[in-house]
């Protein structure tokens, strides 16, 4: 109930492209949906961040978007450039109960030349 | 806003030792605090979640005699390996819960402490 899966495990994509990441969750209850970004030997940051009320969110290049019915959300990285080469992690909660993030297993982005 | 600050980076200790990592909110009260561990190319761990004044929360399979956390005050929580092995090297991030607290995220992360024990 309160897995996070997430697809694909890495992905290389060339510099202009889209890279698109995937995750699904099976907790009706999460009501917040962030993506962290991690670079080695660094802890998260925050990129962008979801509530269930919207099917999609967009700030600069990344963009949310959500499918409540079908328990998904996905990250969208426009004009990939080498310098978002990094481990990417969604993860979920819910926030009315001041709950733990629940993360997905991560993908290694890599964006070539 | 919302800065959580991690000390050490990193550190390097002998078999059999303790050490402890440092979590500090510099511009808000951290009324909880999440501590991770992460193993190289796998996601975060929940180790415990501590209350500002109260017990930790350890995650199942979590020794919490061996990881020491204590959460004195609303601006700093310790996290304390104890007797530390090379087993207990790894990566160790703390998280502030900052909802409510004008920050853009949910959750702030500290950079992180890399622990070798020789």
């Amino acid at each position: 109930q309160q897995q996070v899966k997430q697809s694909p495990q890495s992905l290389i994509v060339q510099k202009g492209g889209i890279s698109i990441i995937n995750c699904a969750y099976e907790n009706t209850a999460f009501d917040y949906f962030p993506w962290y970004q991690q670079f080695p030997g660094k802890g998260p940051a925050l990129l962008i961040a979801i509530r269930p009320d919207v099917s999609e969110k967009k700030e600069g290049r990344f963009t949310i978007s959500f499918n409540k019915s079908a328990k998904q959300f996905s990250l969208h990285i426009m004009d990939s450039q080498p310098g978002d080469s990094a481990t990417y992690f969604c993860a979920a909660t819910n926030t009315g109960t001041a709950s733990k993030l629940t993360f997905g297993t991560g993908t290694r982005l890599q964006v070539t030349l | 806003g919302a800065v959580v600050s991690q000390h050490p980076s990193w550190v390097i200790c002998k078999s059999g030792t303790s050490v402890k990592i440092e979590c500090r909110s510099l511009d808000f009260q951290a009324t909880t605090m999440f501590w991770y561990r992460q193993f190289p190319k796998q996601s975060l761990m929940l180790m415990a979640t501590s209350n500002e004044g109260s017990k930790a929360t350890y995650e199942q399979g979590v020794e919490k005699d061996k990881f020491l956390i204590n959460h004195a005050s609303l601006t700093l929580s310790t996290l304390t390996v104890t007797s530390a092995h090379p087993e207990d090297s790894s990566f160790y991030i703390c998280s502030a819960r900052t909802l409510g607290q004008g920050a853009r995220d949910g959750y702030t992360f500290g950079s992180g402490t890399r622990l070798t024990v020789v």
